[in-house]
Order: C-alpha cells, then sequence, then structure tokens
C-alpha cells in the first residue's frame, strides 16, 4: 500500500552539528507535507511545512527539502541542542483539506 | 493560539468499562477534528475523521461501534472506548482544524489509556 517511510530509525548527533533526518514518500499525488517533532508521552508539534511545487523552505534553524523526482523529504536541523530530542514524523496530505498520512518517525538523540 | 486540550491526560479502567476523552480546541472554532492511536515507538494512525453535526467517518479497520465519536459542537469532540480490553490500551490523540480553512491540524496533548 501506499505510505510514507523514514530511512532510518535513530539518529545519534554532537550537540552543536547539524541533523539531517530523511523521509521517502510513494504517492506522487501528495501535494503538502509536513514534519512534525513529538516528546515522549505529548502529542506531535508541526515544525515546518512546504507545498508541492517548492523545492525548499527555511524556518528557524530548520530547513525542509523537498525532491520530487526521487519523492524524498528531508528535515535539516541546524546546530541541534539537547531540547531538539524527540521523535520526527514526516506526514502527507493528498490534496489541501485531506487526511494526514504519517511517516514511521526518527528518533533523534542529541549528545552533550 | 490554536491550542487543542484532551482530557482527561490519562487514564486506568478496568477490562469491560467505557472511557470518554474529551478533545476541546480553546481559541478556534473546528469544523473537523482527527481521532488518532500511537502504539509505542509506532507511528500515528488515523482513527476517524469528526464533523461537526454530521457522522465520524471511520478508516478501515477501525470498528464504530467500539469507538463512539461525538462532535456535537464547534470546539468539542469526544472519544468513547466502549467496553475496553487491554488490547485498547494506547495512547489517543486528536487533532483540529480550523473551520473555514483546509491547512494546518492543530494537536491535542494526548490521553494514556490502560485497561487491566
Amino acid at each position: 500500500g501506499e505510505s510514507v517511510g523514514l530511512h532510518l530509525p535513530t539518529l545519534s548527533v554532537q550537540e552543536g552539528d547539524n541533523s539531517i533526518i530523511n523521509c521517502a514518500y510513494s504517492n506522487s499525488a501528495s501535494d503538502y507535507f509536513i514534519w512534525y517533532k513529538q516528546e515522549s508521552g505529548k502529542g506531535p508539534q508541526f515544525i515546518i511545512d512546504i507545498r508541492s511545487n517548492m523545492d525548499k523552505r527555511q524556518g528557524q534553524r530548520v530547513t525542509v527539502l523537498l525532491n520530487k523526482t526521487v519523492k524524498h523529504l528531508s528535515l535539516q536541523i541546524a546546530a541541534t541542542q539537547p531540547g531538539d530530542s524527540a521523535v520526527y514524523f514526516c506526514a502527507e496530505i493528498r490534496n489541501q483539506g485531506g487526511k494526514l498520512i504519517f511517516g514511521q518517525g526518527t528518533e533523534l538523540s542529541v549528545k552533550p | 493560539g490554536a491550542v487543542v486540550s484532551q482530557h482527561p491526560s490519562w487514564v486506568i479502567c478496568k477490562s469491560g468499562t467505557s472511557v470518554k476523552i474529551e478533545c476541546r480546541s480553546l481559541d478556534f472554532q473546528a469544523t473537523t477534528m482527527f481521532w488518532y492511536r500511537q502504539f509505542p515507538k509506532q507511528s500515528l494512525m488515523l482513527m476517524a475523521t469528526s464533523n461537526e453535526g454530521s457522522k465520524a467517518t471511520y478508516e478501515q479497520g477501525v470498528e464504530k461501534d467500539k469507538f463512539l465519536i461525538n462532535h456535537a459542537s464547534l470546539t468539542l469532540s469526544t472519544l468513547t472506548v466502549t467496553s475496553a480490553h487491554p488490547e485498547d490500551s494506547s495512547f489517543y490523540i486528536c487533532s483540529a482544524r480550523e473551520s473555514g480553512t483546509s491547512g494546518t491540524q492543530y494537536f491535542g496533548p494526548g490521553t494514556r489509556l490502560t485497561v487491566l
């Protein structure tokens, strides 16, 4: 079936380094993508989104890249901090207003 | 702005009892709310879409008679787990989308259900 998946289930980085979290999606009809951060025991927190007509979008310390050719999405976190430790999910919506489909998640661990 | 709350944050119940979970949009109106279930170390799985004033739309494999959803106002949706069993133990999360928009969903903090 169609799904949004992640390449790596866990990622460990040193504090201050940059982090890159990857996500592959299978449905070329998806037109809106969102990255969420989920801390233990809490609900997902919106980080950044990108529409399919864009290939890059920047926020505060975060950048999302979209490569529609290979159906790949990535989240880059600059100068990773201990507070960035969490599980990160990519999610897709196949049309605005549609259902969110979540990927498997990547657990980011930041070493001090 | 755009705060979604859930109550209770955690609940423990005996097998066979029913449990109601509330999802509220605190500072906006939400025509559409969503209910998700998340097992440990897994992703969020959409259970159903809750529409104010109409019946909920359930995802394939989700029993509508077991997971009752009521969306009686623009700021409140409830999920009732009926005749709960240990396998229903999970983290239940709701989200809400502001009325008149088709974009971002705002998530609640989740409810941890443990069925003994």
